[in-house]
């Protein structure tokens, strides 16, 4: 399977713990984006990452969250202290680096449940 | 600041009839449109994609049509098919921001038979 991978697929935390999600991008894709979306509304952007490299973090919360993309392995978005307001389905996006406009390939998404 | 809109929350179309699902945008910067589809507990699937100096673009049963002038694209779907039972994203890149993507709510299509 050549797709956008994301594990684990089904995630729950309880308050104030630790959830990490991952993401290996398309083989040949070195771009890698994060997107969140909550319930009943459309995926908001979160982080846009190229290897070793954050591009824009814009539209990641100022506190406990996280997101880097190693040079080996998989990009990885950290939630820390997680709380309720953090449950939504989580979705990791890859495009080639083609130095122009590329489609961007989502992955099956992270569910994440805080009780 | 929603820059990307579908007014429509949902949609339902008999089966072998046409879909047609809207979208409307407001940034004037915006020179590329796509079509996402996705199933429930599933990632969005690329559809189908416009570039703005094109006023339509056909794959198969989808076409995409876009009216600069409105700031407003569609999506035509002939026939529909009960498995394009799903729901529907508009999205843009937004080219000057790393080309996130800025998406709308989505169209819920139930495709009757």
């Amino acid at each position: 399977n050549a797709g956008v991978m994301q594990n684990p697929r089904h995630l729950v935390r309880r308050r104030g713990q630790e959830a990490r999600l991952r993401c290996s991008p398309m083989k040949g894709h070195s771009h890698v984006y994060w997107y969140r979306q909550l319930p009943e509304e459309g995926l908001k952007f979160m982080v846009y990452l190229q290897k070793e490299n954050i591009i824009d973090e814009s539209g990641m919360p100022k506190e406990r969250f996280s997101a880097e993309f190693p040079k080996e392995g998989p990009s990885i978005l950290r939630i820390q202290q997680v709380v309720r307001g953090d449950s939504a389905a989580y979705f990791c996006a890859s495009s080639p680096d083609s130095g122009g406009w590329e489609t961007q390939y989502f992955g099956p998404g992270t569910r994440l449940l805080v009780l | 600041d929603q820059q990307v809109k579908q007014n429509s929350p949902s949609l339902s179309v008999q089966e072998g009839r046409i879909s047609i699902l809207n979208c409307d945008y407001t940034n004037s910067m915006f020179d590329y449109f796509l079509w996402y589809k996705k199933y429930p507990a599933e990632g969005p699937t690329f559809l189908i994609s416009i570039s703005s100096i094109k006023d339509k673009n056909e794959d198969g049963r989808f076409t995409v049509f876009l009216n600069k002038s409105a700031k407003h694209l569609s999506l035509h779907i002939v026939p529909s098919q009960p498995g394009d039972s799903a729901v529907y994203f508009c999205a843009a890149p937004h080219m000057e921001y790393g080309n996130k993507l800025v998406f709308g709510a989505g169209t819920i299509l139930r495709v009757k038979s």
